[in-house]
């Protein structure tokens, strides 16, 4: 299983781009990298997934070094509505993938 | 329909009684999953059914029993439970071990 490492929690304000890193330094071949979101009281929901370089859906950005020893969330312009905990999960399959301890995202005004 | 809904979603229990929690999906899923969930912890796997047979226990203690009765259910009996065991209860499916997981809201459990 690949560990992986997110700050605790981080600030920002409503408008900002805010990037969140997920060290993931024993990741193999064959995994891949998703994010989740959660919001309390409620199950985590899929943000993005990938395996290298870049990817881009209607709500994120994912950039995944050369490397793939770390990945980056990416949010554009958030709101309050962001404010969350993300996940960071490494694996070739989700019987493999474990939560570790999120990153607390909280947007202020 | 892609929803997963789980019932009830609040339960209280004593800690002599059984009661169970339920879990359905209609995506067509063939995978899925029960999580448990402290208060600002990330959620830990329990149990993990792959086209309807338990693949995965993550040495949850027997009080804890899964059942899937078909593709689209999932139950989750319990008895005997300790308060220790309060906690929010994560149902999850996904269309394969390699896809995206999918989240039911949850069902808060409180033991007394």
């Amino acid at each position: 299983l690949a560990k992986t490492t997110q700050p605790i929690s981080m600030d920002s304000y409503e408008g900002q781009e805010v990037n969140i890193t997920c060290s993931h330094n024993n990741i193999a071949t064959n995994d891949y990298i998703t994010w989740y979101q959660q919001f309390p009281s409620q199950g985590p929901r899929f943000i993005i997934q990938g395996y290298k370089t870049k990817v881009t859906n209607e709500v994120a950005s994912l950039f995944i070094p050369a490397d793939r020893k770390s990945s980056t969330l990416s949010l554009p312009r958030v709101s309050l509505s962001d404010t969350a905990v993300y996940y960071c999960l490494v694996g070739d399959n989700n019987n493999d993938m474990r939560f570790g301890a999120g990153t607390r995202l909280t947007v202020k005004p | 329909d892609t929803e997963v809904t789980q019932t009830p979603k609040h339960l209280v229990m004593g800690m002599t009684n059984k009661k169970s929690l339920k879990c359905e999906q209609h995506m067509g899923h063939r995978a899925m999953y029960w999580y448990k969930q402290k208060a600002k912890k990330p959620p830990e796997l329990m149990f993990v059914y792959s086209y309807e047979k338990l693949s995965i226990n993550e040495s949850v203690p027997s009080r804890f029993s899964p059942e899937c009765p078909n593709s689209s259910l999932l139950n989750l009996h319990l008895h005997a439970l300790q308060p220790e065991d309060s906690a929010l209860y994560l149902c999850a499916s996904s269309q394969d071990h390699r896809y995206e997981q999918y989240f039911g809201p949850g069902t808060r459990l409180t033991v007394t």
